[in-house]
C-alpha cells in the first residue's frame, strides 16, 4: 500500500482531458511538501514531468499540468496523444515516516 | 546531459547482501548541491525510496528498511553505491539510481537509470 495514493488506471480518447489524483495526507502533502510527477512510458526510465507542484522542465509539453490542494495534488493532461499512454507517479516527502514517499502509480490508456 | 547507469548481480542469494553500483556520466557527480539516491519498484508494488548519499559521503536512509542499508560515493570514480545487507524475497525489485534536487520543501528526482532487476532466491 503506497503513502499517496493514485487510481490504478486513467483513459481517454485522443484529443481529450484526463486528471490523474494522488491523496496524500497532514504529513506529506498536507504539511506543505511538494509534489512532483513522473511518467514512465513503456520500456524506458522514469521521466520528470512535473516539479514543485506545477512547473515543467524543459522540453515537456504545456498539455501537462500539476495542481496542488491541501493534501492532494492532480496531474492534468489536455490535448490527449497516443505517445502519452505510460504510467505516472507523483512522490512528496513524509514527516512522519522521515521517507520521500511515491504513489502507486497510474496507468493511462489513451483509447 | 547526464546519464545514470546501474550495474550489479541480477540475483542474490537469501540471507547474502545485494550490491549495486551506480555509474554517472555527463558530468561531475561532485557538480552542484545534488543527492543521490536508490529507488526500488517490487513486482506489482509501488515505488519506494531506499536512501539517498551526498558528495560528502553522508547519507541518510528509509527508516522501514531498518539499519540494512549502506551507501556509499566514489567521486573519483564518479559513481555511487548501494548496499542492502540480510535480503529476503520481498526484496526482489527493479532497482532504480536517480539526482535528487537540493530544493526547498523537498526536491525531485532527475534523471533516472534504466533500473536493473534483482532477484532474490536461491
Amino acid at each position: 500500500q503506497s503513502v499517496l495514493t493514485q487510481p490504478p488506471s486513467v483513459s481517454g480518447a485522443p484529443g481529450q482531458r484526463v486528471t490523474i489524483s494522488c491523496t496524500g495526507s497532514s504529513s506529506n502533502i498536507g504539511a506543505d511538501y511538494n509534489v512532483h510527477w513522473y511518467q514512465q512510458l513503456p520500456g524506458t526510465a522514469l521521466k520528470l514531468l512535473i516539479y514543485a507542484n506545477n512547473n515543467r522542465p524543459s522540453g515537456v509539453p504545456d498539455r501537462f499540468s500539476g495542481f496542488k490542494s491541501v493534501t492532494s495534488a492532480s496531474l492534468v493532461i489536455t490535448g490527449l496523444q497516443a505517445e502519452d499512454e505510460a504510467d505516472y507517479y507523483c512522490q512528496s516527502y513524509d514527516s512522519r515516516l522521515s521517507a520521500w514517499v511515491f504513489g502507486g502509480g497510474t496507468k493511462l490508456t489513451v483509447l | 546531459q547526464v546519464q545514470l547507469q546501474e550495474s550489479g548481480p541480477g540475483l542474490v542469494e537469501p540471507s547474502q547482501s545485494l550490491s549495486l553500483i551506480c555509474t554517472v556520466s555527463g558530468d561531475s557527480i561532485n557538480t552542484g548541491s545534488y543527492y543521490w539516491s536508490w529507488v526500488r519498484r517490487p513486482a506489482g508494488k509501488g515505488l519506494e525510496w531506499i536512501g539517498r548519499v551526498y558528495t560528502s559521503g553522508s547519507s541518510s536512509h528509509n527508516p522501514a528498511l531498518k539499519n540494512r542499508v549502506t551507501m556509499s560515493i566514489d567521486t573519483s570514480k564518479n559513481q555511487f553505491s548501494l548496499k542492502l545487507s540480510s535480503v529476503t524475497a520481498t526484496d526482489t525489485a527493479v532497482y532504480y539510481c536517480a539526482r535528487q534536487e537540493n530544493y526547498p520543501g523537498g526536491g525531485w528526482f532527475d534523471p533516472w537509470g534504466q533500473g536493473t532487476l534483482v532477484t532474490v532466491s536461491s
